[in-house]
């Protein structure tokens, strides 16, 4: 069975930083790219970022380029996002969800997804 | 962007009833289209991916159809288990997700 758990959620203050990570299980993880989406309180799903499967192609959503970095470690089956500058409107459940190519650009549907993670930016 | 518009945002439809969701891309995506179902408090789950290719699990009652701008998810015959949210996504671009669609009992 595919599994994805995440981890690293909190509550932290404007401007700081933060790390989540994801654990998988259940796949070969190296053969498929990964992703970041999240959903803030009461709102709609938004992607924020995806890998493919050897770490050679990233992609971010604009709302966060420049302040949040996606990587993986393949010998771990593990998947990261380390989150700087740090907003309120950051403010969301981040879910780790798995791709179906190993491109992160290619049949970036996502299937399945972990539980996700909480993360609260504010002061 | 690409910006995805589901209609309506709140459909009230019987048990048993055919229930019919919209989506509605800014341009177009082929048939890189993706629909999801969420439950509250639980994560999404992918039901239909390709425009109209069901996932694995993902039972013959739900059906995707549309290509290029227009895309319909229909759920022929509603179960109590299938009033949820549902999402869906683009991703022929940068993966982009339309608002949502509620699905309440009538």
């Amino acid at each position: 069975e595919v599994q994805l758990v995440e981890s690293g959620g909190g509550l932290v203050q404007p401007g700081r930083s933060l790390r989540l990570s994801c654990a998988a299980s259940g796949f070969t993880f190296d053969d498929y790219a990964m992703h970041w989406v999240r959903q803030a309180p009461g709102k709609g799903l938004e992607w924020v970022s995806g890998i493919s499967w050897n770490s050679g192609s990233i992609g971010y959503a604009d709302s966060v380029k420049g302040r949040f970095t996606i990587s993986r470690d393949n010998a771990k089956n593990s998947l990261y996002l380390q989150m700087n500058s740090l907003r309120a409107e950051d403010t969301a459940l981040y879910y780790c969800a798995k791709g179906d190519s190993s491109s992160w650009y290619e049949d970036s549907w996502f299937d399945p997804w972990g539980q996700g993670t909480l993360v609260t930016v504010s002061s | 962007e690409i910006v995805m518009t589901q209609s309506p945002a709140t459909l009230s439809v019987s048990p048993g009833e055919r229930a019919t969701l919209s989506c509605r891309a800014s341009q177009s995506v082929s048939s890189n289209l993706a629909w999801y179902q969420q439950k509250p408090g639980q994560a999404p789950r992918l039901l239909i991916y390709g425009a109209s290719t069901r996932a694995t699990g993902i039972p013959a009652r739900f059906s995707g159809s549309g290509s290029g701008t227009e895309f319909t998810l229909t759920i022929s015959s509603l179960q109590s288990e299938d009033f949820a949210v549902y999402y869906c996504q683009q991703y022929n671009n940068w993966p982009t997700f339309g608002q949502g669609t509620k699905l309440e009992i009538k």
